[in-house]
């Protein structure tokens, strides 16, 4: 079992919709989880960070975290083109490491 | 933001030689910062941690004799790829952290190519 999973996708979604990407981890004493955005030929650029369960918003990106199902997620409201890009989904693990790991990413594709 | 820079953005070489490449922090001090390398349509792959003042932690399977972390101060690390050989060609990027924080910023990575 790999340590984050994420769907590669692509997946695609209409102008305007909500793209609902998700992620699963295995490493129970996880503490903390972040959400990256890749463009293609570019290193990733950190869009949000959750460290305690339930939501969390910041414009149009809602974070949820659920550490019971190890689960984590992104909502992208009124989806733009521009939001079309690779989404990675990264843990720190428990202890006093400072290493993410990172999942394989979901392809994004908003379509005008 | 914290702002991570890394240079070259790309880079061609013959094979055999050597690459280095540079990781820095310019506006916090990075007493940690980690090397990933990424394929195409792949993640990114944790090389190594390169820890300031003291010798670099690989990640299993990943040559230290090949791949020279060097972390002289608390805001620059270097990679260097000795005896490049085609299949070293990657998109190599490097990322640091501020002290007490666990949000890790990339540099804008390297893309070697060696022919």
């Amino acid at each position: 079992q790999k340590e984050v999973e994420q769907n590669s996708g692509p997946l695609s979604v209409p102008e305007g919709a909500i793209a609902s990407l998700n992620c699963t981890y295995s490493d129970r004493g996880s503490q903390s989880f972040f959400w990256y955005r890749q463009y293609s030929g570019k290193s990733p650029e950190l869009i949000m960070s959750i460290y305690s369960n339930g939501d969390k918003e910041d414009g149009r990106f809602t974070a949820q975290l659920n550490k019971a199902s190890q689960y984590v997620s992104l909502l992208i409201r009124d989806s733009q083109p521009s939001d079309s890009a690779t989404y990675l989904c990264a843990v720190k693990g428990g202890g006093a490491t400072n290493k993410l790991i990172f999942g394989t990413g979901t392809l994004l594709a908003v379509q005008p | 933001g914290a702002v991570v820079s890394q240079h070259p953005s790309w880079v061609i070489c013959k094979s055999g030689t050597s690459v280095k490449i540079e990781c820095r922090s310019l506006d916090f001090q990075a007493t940690t910062m980690f090397w990933y390398r990424q394929f195409p349509k792949q993640s990114l792959m944790l090389m190594a941690t390169s820890n300031e003042g003291s010798k670099a932690t690989y990640e299993q399977g990943v040559e230290k004799d090949k791949f020279l972390i060097n972390h002289a101060s608390l805001t620059l690390s270097t990679l260097t790829v000795t005896s490049a050989h085609p299949e070293d060609s990657s998109f190599y990027i490097c990322s640091a952290g501020r002290m007490g924080s666990t949000g890790a910023f990339f540099g804008q990575g390297t893309r070697l190519t060696v022919v």
